[in-house]
């Protein structure tokens, strides 16, 4: 059974840093892209960001190229996002999602809270 | 960027009666291989979402049979035959040719 477990959320002040982390299990880590998508509180999905299989190929939304960062560690099954510079616009719901062009499976998601 | 509109963004609809959502891009969906990636998401209240449909037409393991999805280029359908009670929620399509990855603004169904 594929499980896509996200930690790391939680309340941070605008300008601050915060690690996402997505833990994965079910399948081949390293034959699979893997993406972040988010959600701010009652609005709809946004894209954020995908890192190839190898890790040798990102992608990013231009509302966070700059900002964040995303890497993954095949040795773990572990996906990342490094969220730096945050602003209360970065408050939402992030979920990790296997896949760059189907996203097949999501986790239950994250909550990030930006605000002083 | 591509945009994906979604129509209507609200649909009442009653159980047993079909239901049917529709999603236009800006710009043709067919990928460099041949492939279309449109795909379809359900979202439930308080869930994460959960792909239905990918490659425009492909059920997903698990997803009730009265789902289709349909399309090509640049018009896509997400048709649901009889609607249940457990079919409430947001319904997405998403692009996954173009960079960067783009979703619809989410249809919402409810029981009338």
């Amino acid at each position: 059974e594929v499980q896509l477990l996200e930690s790391g959320g939680g309340l941070v002040q605008p300008g601050g840093s915060l690690r996402l982390s997505c833990a994965a299990s079910g399948f081949t880590f390293t034959s699979f892209a893997m993406s972040w998508v988010r959600q701010a509180p009652g609005k709809g999905l946004e894209w954020v960001s995908t890192i190839s299989g190898g890790g040798g190929g990102t992608y990013f939304a231009d509302s966070v190229k700059g900002r964040f960062t995303i890497s993954r560690d095949n040795s773990r099954n572990t996906l990342y996002l490094q969220m730096n510079s945050l602003r209360a616009e970065d408050t939402a719901i992030y979920y990790c999602a296997s896949g760059s062009t189907t996203f097949d499976y999501w986790g239950q998601g994250t909550l990030v809270t930006v605000s002083s | 960027d591509v945009v994906m509109t979604q129509s209507p963004l609200s649909l009442p609809v009653t159980l047993g009666q079909p239901a049917s959502i529709s999603c236009r891009s800006s710009q043709s969906l067919v990928y460099s291989d041949g492939n279309t990636y449109l795909n379809w998401f359900h979202q439930r209240p308080g869930q994460s979402p959960r792909r239905l449909i990918y490659r425009v037409s492909n059920r997903d393991s698990g997803v009730p049979d009265r789902f289709s999805g349909s399309g090509s280029g640049t018009d896509f359908t997400l048709k649901i035959s009889r609607v249940e009670a457990e079919d409430v929620g947001a319904y997405y399509c998403m692009q996954g040719t173009h960079w960067p990855r783009t979703f619809g603004q989410g249809t919402t169904v409810e029981i009338k």
